[in-house]
């Protein structure tokens, strides 16, 4: 298994600002992905981030929105830029290991 | 493409079983997957099983697999106060990286 943390685990902002969020895994893995839970609805996969390549976006989701960082193997950053109201949701950061999925506790963000 | 469905609401009695149901439509599904939301957390992975295999159990919960329906359970045996959350179904095919997860199903536990 794999034990993730996410850094913060709520913000409030305000509309035009960015947050960055920080995610890290307690053992090296390939395979890291950034998911956003809107309010009472299901997990919608923004990007799949591999270490030393560029994410990888679903359809929807663009890198001048959402950039993500990959440094290492254990450590993610998913940044949500020039924010509005509609990207108040939960972010959850996962890794794959490696026929599972193991995610983080989310962080809770409100866009005021 | 690939869906995975879901009710979106169960209520139970405390030590009663809950049933939760789950369809799929990729065939080619290798893993399936339950997942528990608690509020205000995130996911937490309950159990999963391989698609050739069509029941797992691992103590209250017991996981049941019919690849050729698309229909896959999890049936909580003495449901707890501590059970309610969300659960996700979740599947996995072979050449996708990533999962496809259900709407999550809400288990209310009522006294």
């Amino acid at each position: 298994s794999a034990v993730i943390s996410q850094k913060p685990s709520r913000d409030i902002c305000q509309r035009g600002t960015s947050l960055t969020i920080q995610c890290q895994v307690d053992s090296q893995v390939t395979m890291m992905f950034w998911y956003r839970q809107q309010p009472g609805q299901s997990l919608t996969l923004i990007a799949t981030a591999n270490q030393g390549s560029e994410a990888t976006y679903e359809s929807g989701f663009v890198i001048d929105k959402f950039p993500i960082s990959r440094p290492n193997l254990t450590f993610s950053t998913l940044t949500v830029s020039n924010m509005s109201p509609e990207d108040s949701s939960i972010y959850l950061c996962s890794s794959k290991v490696p026929d599972t999925q193991y995610f983080g506790p989310g962080t809770r963000l409100t866009v005021l | 493409g690939e869906d995975v469905e879901q009710s979106l609401f169960l209520s139970v009695r405390e030590g009663d079983s809950s049933v939760i149901n789950c369809t799929y439509t990729d065939s080619s599904s290798t893993y399936l997957y339950w997942y528990k939301q608690e509020p205000g957390a995130g996911l937490q992975l309950l159990t999963y099983i391989f698609s050739n295999m069509d029941m797992k159990q691992d103590q209250r919960l017991t996981v049941l697999l019919n690849k050729k329906d698309k229909h896959l359970s999890l049936r909580i045996a003495d449901t707890q106060t501590g059970d309610s959350a969300i659960y996700f179904c979740a599947e996995k095919n072979n050449y996708g990286q990533n999962f496809v997860f259900g709407p999550g199903t809400r288990l209310s536990v009522l006294p």
